[in-house]
């Protein structure tokens, strides 16, 4: 079954490094999007990709963050200088269309800052 | 924007049925319903669109009160494995993306 994978499974930086947290979508799927969950708390939108660009962001993804598609088949996420409350676990998800249909999840990436 | 889910826990019994609700204060296009166990992805239930409709698949339905912007799961029967983190999503408008409620932890005891 086609799934959504994510590298590094788990990743520690410093704070004010830059990071980069790798996503491969499901492969026909056109909608890509990156999640955010803080220990416990709820899973939260960053951002959402269509087309090779940004279609809508939240107001947690400020100017430290950014998204690419640098080939056919990777979605990356980088957080340019990390801080300490970057620290999360990191969801992405891909849709086949983006009017709501079900968005598969990968595994996550837990990122700590320290 | 944020859907509200209520309630924010609840202990079952193994075979107790257990309902979650999702309210939006705004015009809803479709909702979402995803279970996520500790430490894993949220995994997808279901999708129920505007129109106003109940889905269900073995012992978990879902229905989608357009007029109310509610929706609710319905889970009968329950079994230890559907412990977990429920989380209710939102789509406002065809192509608009998923914003979660903030979760109901079930848990569902022998």
């Amino acid at each position: 079954e086609p799934e959504v994978t994510q590298t590094p499974s788990h990743q520690v930086t410093q704070m004010g490094q830059e990071v980069i947290l790798r996503c491969v979508p499901i492969s026909n799927h056109l909608y890509f999007y990156w999640y955010r969950q803080i220990l416990g708390q709820k899973v939260e939108f960053l951002v959402s990709f269509y087309n090779n660009e940004i279609s809508e962001k939240s107001e947690i993804f400020d100017d430290q963050f950014s998204v690419e598609r640098p080939d056919g088949s990777n979605f990356t996420l980088k957080i340019r200088s990390t801080k300490l409350e970057d620290s999360a676990m990191y969801f992405c998800a891909s849709s086949v269309e983006g009017r709501g249909t079900e968005a598969f999840f990968g595994q996550g990436t837990r990122l700590t800052v320290v | 924007q944020q859907p509200v889910q209520s309630p924010q826990a609840v202990i079952l019994r193994e075979g107790e049925d257990a309902v979650i609700n999702c309210s939006s204060s705004k015009a809803l296009y479709s909702v979402h319903w995803y279970r996520q166990k500790h430490g894993e992805a949220p995994i997808f239930l279901m999708i129920l669109l505007k129109g106003g409709e109940q889905k269900g698949h073995d012992k978990i339905s879902a229905s989608f009160n357009e007029k109310k912007q509610q929706s609710s799961l319905y889970l009968t029967a329950s079994q230890l494995s559907y412990s977990g983190t429920y989380f209710c999503g939102t789509v406002y408008n065809q192509g608009g993306k998923l914003i979660f409620g903030q979760g109901t932890e079930l848990s569902v005891k022998p």
